[in-house]
């Protein structure tokens, strides 16, 4: 079944203990994304990643680092969390495509955080 | 960055259609309007998208204002599978997606 996979996909930890957050898709995207979802925000992208070895900042990257050493993983990283960290993140592929312009999104189920 | 502005919640009864407005008043000529709807405890799922022409899927239509400035998703007979919220979105370039704060549906059976 072509998916994204989160893990872990609750998570309570306290202030400063690193953490990182897998990401893991099976649909061979080159294009990978994680976002935060805060009540009346919305969604806002903290990272992207166009293929492997190519991130770039999204709106909120303040706080988090990603890798992409493999296209199917992209996994999102608090080197020292903080409570305004605390968010519901999810994580999404797609193809890029040269000429379709669509590059529909696949999201993933989400993983809930709360630092302490 | 371009922004888009969307009503906090709308109703519809079930089996009418319903039109979901947004605004982008900045977007610029190369944006896409992308829509995503999110069902209660789930992620994001792909709705429709389009850059200048009215759109059709299975799912919906999307109707976007000469000037692009703004654009409305039209759901053609609304189902109680339907309330979510929905989220307009540009995509600027290829790679960066800018969500709105969605609109929450409320379906009446």
């Amino acid at each position: 079944e072509a998916q994204v996979t989160q893990n872990p996909r609750y998570l309570i930890t306290v202030t400063g203990k690193k953490l990182t957050v897998t990401c893991s898709q099976n649909m061979n995207h080159e294009y990978m994304s994680w976002y935060r979802q805060d009540p009346g925000l919305g969604l806002r992208q903290i990272y992207y990643s166009m293929n492997v070895e190519v991130t770039d900042k999204g709106d909120v990257p303040e706080g988090y680092k990603v890798s992409r050493k493999e296209k199917r993983n992209f996994p999102l990283i608090l080197e020292s969390p903080s409570p305004n960290q605390t968010s519901l993140y999810f994580c999404a592929s797609s193809l890029i495509s040269g000429t379709a312009q669509n590059n529909e999104q696949f999201f993933g189920p989400g993983t809930r955080l709360t630092v302490l | 960055d371009a922004k888009t502005t969307q009503p906090n919640s709308m109703e519809s009864n079930e089996e009418e259609p319903v039109h979901l407005p947004c605004n982008h008043s900045t977007i610029s000529g190369t944006d896409y309007i992308h829509w995503y709807r999110q069902l209660p405890s789930q992620g994001p799922e792909y709705v429709i998208h389009g850059l200048t022409s009215n759109v059709n899927n299975r799912m919906a239509s999307l109707a976007i204002a000469e000037d692009r400035k703004s654009s409305t998703l039209i759901l053609h007979r609304a189902t109680l599978r339907d309330a979510a919220v929905y989220y307009c979105i540009l995509r600027e370039g290829t790679y960066k997606y800018i969500f709105g704060t969605g609109t929450r549906l409320k379906v009446l059976a």
